[in-house]
């Protein structure tokens, strides 16, 4: 069964610091990853979707990476700002399975 | 374009009672899902819907039921709710089954006395 882990729980940066979010799961045969933010009492936004055969994707100031033979991906976030605090999540797709998520990162951007 | 939409926001029920949280969407996508979050937890997937019609049901169905009679909506049914029932509830949709972006609405925060 797969299983998705993000560490750490939380995180508190000043304003300006880039940062790293790490996300690994336990069986390499996926179909793609996906990285979301969730907003205090809203819903989720999908941020980057990176397919089983890619490495990396990047959106703006977001680059997300996938290492599948290690089971792991990061999201890179530069230059944080404020507006960047949210939980961000993980999710993979696995063969013939359904989405797995993490418990997500929960990230506070001090001004 | 509203997307995902959702209904109630938030809801109080009572052990036993039952109530149908709605889920529309205006993407003309095929397939929905109905996940719940619970505190400090991963989202876990309840039922979904590969078109009108045709559900099947997901890692945690017991206690819910669906409906799909159009492409755009896709109720949830709770029935005889018990306190193991409170969490919040989300509903997306997607082009692709899975593989593809998925869209989610706002939620419904569910609490069950």
């Amino acid at each position: 069964k797969q299983e998705v882990t993000q560490i750490p729980a939380a995180l508190s940066v000043p304003e300006g610091e880039n940062l790293v979010l790490n996300c690994s799961f336990t069986d390499s045969a996926i179909y793609n990853l996906q990285w979301f933010r969730q907003d205090p009492g809203k819903g989720l936004t999908s941020l980057l979707l990176i397919q089983s055969s890619q490495r990396e994707q990047t959106s703006g100031r977001l680059n997300a990476s996938l290492d599948k033979s290690s089971g792991r991906s990061t999201l890179y976030i530069a230059a944080s700002q404020p507006g960047d605090s949210a939980t961000y999540l993980c999710a993979v797709t696995s063969s013939g399975d359904k989405l797995t998520f993490g418990t997500g990162t929960r990230l506070a951007v001090r001004p | 374009n509203a997307g995902v939409t959702q209904t109630p926001k938030f809801r109080i029920l009572k052990i036993g009672q039952s109530m149908t949280l709605q889920c529309t969407q205006d993407m003309n996508h095929n397939y929905m899902y109905w996940y719940r979050q619970d505190p400090g937890m991963g989202l876990k997937l309840i039922y979904y819907s590969v078109g009108a019609g045709i559900t099947d049901k997901g890692e945690v169905p017991n206690g819910y039921n669906v409906s799909r009679s159009t492409t755009e909506d896709f109720p949830l049914r709770l029935e005889l709710a018990a306190p193991s029932q409170t969490s919040v509830y989300f509903c997306a949709s997607s082009y692709g089954l899975f593989t593809d972006t998925q869209y989610f609405g706002p939620g419904t925060r569910l609490t069950v006395l």
